[in-house]
């Protein structure tokens, strides 16, 4: 039962243009989302989050945008840089019992110069 | 501040044998996280405590898995007897509060059963 899908194994952008990574979820009770972005031989670190009562937010070059009628959301990365190359995992809440993170498969992003 | 630390970085075992994997969380931190993550797939919590109790566990296959955190800190998660399927990343992680709110992981431990 993935709760939390990211459709899309691998993505390669060209420096300096826009990256855009998708997730869409199940669970419609989720209430927070977050973004992680994992380098080789390193654990994942937190990028980004948006709360559900949102539908954007913004740090940088980095901004997610939540569609909850859709139950999809997005990370868009602008202008990209080589340095964005890593895997990025979306990860949702699910606000009873343990407030547990389910996360999604990972999306590649490759920034070619 | 230090980040999370784990050891080992890398275990090569044969099936049947037993592994365990150590953590240190961010000092502070009263809530840790043991994730398991398989090639291709994202972290899947396996065990979750806040200060030296359990909060959920309900994904750790007891039959083999089992893990401690005594003192409230450090965190020791062990594998007996190991299968295959068992190879993976093992990932620790911790936030300062329980609630799945931003959390800081580890490099994780690289599991290879033979």
């Amino acid at each position: 039962d993935q709760q939390v899908k990211q459709n899309s194994p691998s993505l390669s952008v060209q420096e300096g243009r826009i990256s855009i990574l998708n997730c869409d979820y199940t669970n419609s009770m989720f209430d927070y989302f977050l973004w992680y972005k994992k380098y080789p031989a390193e654990g994942p670190t937190f990028l980004i989050s948006i709360s559900s009562i949102k539908d954007k937010n913004e740090d940088g070059r980095f901004t997610v945008f939540l569609n909850k009628s859709a139950k999809h959301l997005s990370l868009h990365i602008v202008p990209s840089q080589p340095g964005d190359s890593a895997v990025y995992f979306c990860a949702a809440r699910n606000p009873q019992g343990a407030q547990k993170l389910v996360f999604g498969q990972g999306t590649r992003l490759t920034i070619n110069p | 501040e230090a980040g999370v630390a784990q050891s080992p970085r890398y275990k090569i075992i044969e099936k049947r044998q037993s592994v365990a994997f150590w953590c240190n969380p961010i000092s502070g931190h009263a809530t840790l996280y043991w994730y398991q993550q398989i090639l291709g797939q994202g972290p899947k919590l396996l065990i979750q405590f806040q200060n030296n109790g359990v909060v959920d566990d309900s994904q750790l296959p007891k039959d083999r898995f089992s893990a401690e955190r005594l003192k409230g800190v450090d965190s020791t998660l062990k594998i007996q007897p190991a299968k295959l399927e068992d190879s993976a990343v093992y990932l620790c992680a911790s936030s300062r509060l329980a609630g799945g709110y931003e959390q800081f992981f580890g490099p994780g431990t690289r599991l290879t059963v033979l």
